[in-house]
């Protein structure tokens, strides 16, 4: 069964930092391009990040350049989402998820995890 | 960078009800689009992609529709399970951008 399972949300202070994990099982997870993707409480989608097979590649919104990183370890079958200088506006779920290619589009999802920018 | 409009931003059907949800982009993406379902609590479902491709184990009630700019999303018979809100999302070029949702409810 594809799964991911995302870990290391919870609450920080603004200008606090905070990394995300997404373990992955179930298929093989280096072929894939892997996203971040986030949705404030009672808002809509956001992609934030994407990463290639091999990490060479990496792009993000806007809103989070220089201050989220995201990376993966294919030994592990992990995806990472390093978060420094938040603000209370990256408060959100943040699930990772599986990007087809060429489609790209996310055909699997993690449950999320919360992360809670606040003093 | 493209903006993706989706209307109406909620609506209200009855059971069999024929359902219509519209996604516009603000210039053209070819069929770079794709539609999920999320129920509250949970994560996004994949529906549709390439614009009326199915994804494998969505019901043929949900069809998709559109190229260029402007795409549908329909239901061809709405059911109770069918209760959630609908996104589009482009994939033409980064960044991936969302339409807003539209939530649909049963009478």
């Amino acid at each position: 069964e594809v799964q991911l399972v995302e870990s290391g949300g919870g609450l920080v202070q603004p200008g606090g930092s905070l990394r995300l994990s997404c373990a992955a099982s179930g298929f093989t997870f280096s072929n894939y391009w892997m996203s971040w993707v986030r949705q404030a409480p009672g808002k809509g989608l956001e992609w934030v990040a994407k990463i290639k097979q091999d990490g060479s590649e990496k792009d993000y919104v806007d809103s989070v350049k220089g201050r989220f990183t995201i990376s993966r370890d294919n030994a592990k079958n992990s995806l990472y989402l390093q978060m420094n200088s938040l603000r209370a506006d990256d408060t959100a779920v943040y699930f990772c998820a599986r990007e087809t290619e060429y489609t790209n589009n996310f055909d699997c999802w993690g449950q999320g995890t919360l992360v809670t920018v606040s003093s | 960078d493209i903006q993706m409009t989706q209307s109406p931003s909620s609506l209200s059907a009855s059971v069999g009800d024929r359902v219509t949800i519209t996604c516009r982009a603000s210039q053209s993406i070819s069929t770079y689009l794709n539609w999920y379902q999320q129920k509250p609590g949970k994560a996004p479902k994949l529906l549709i992609y390439a614009a009326s491709s199915l994804q494998s184990g969505v019901p043929s009630r949900f069809s998709g529709s559109g190229s260029g700019t402007d795409f549908t999303l329909t239901i061809s018979s709405l059911q109770l399970e069918d209760c959630a809100t609908y996104y589009c999302q482009k994939s033409y070029s980064v960044p991936w951008t969302f339409g807003q949702g539209t939530k649909v409810e049963i009478k």
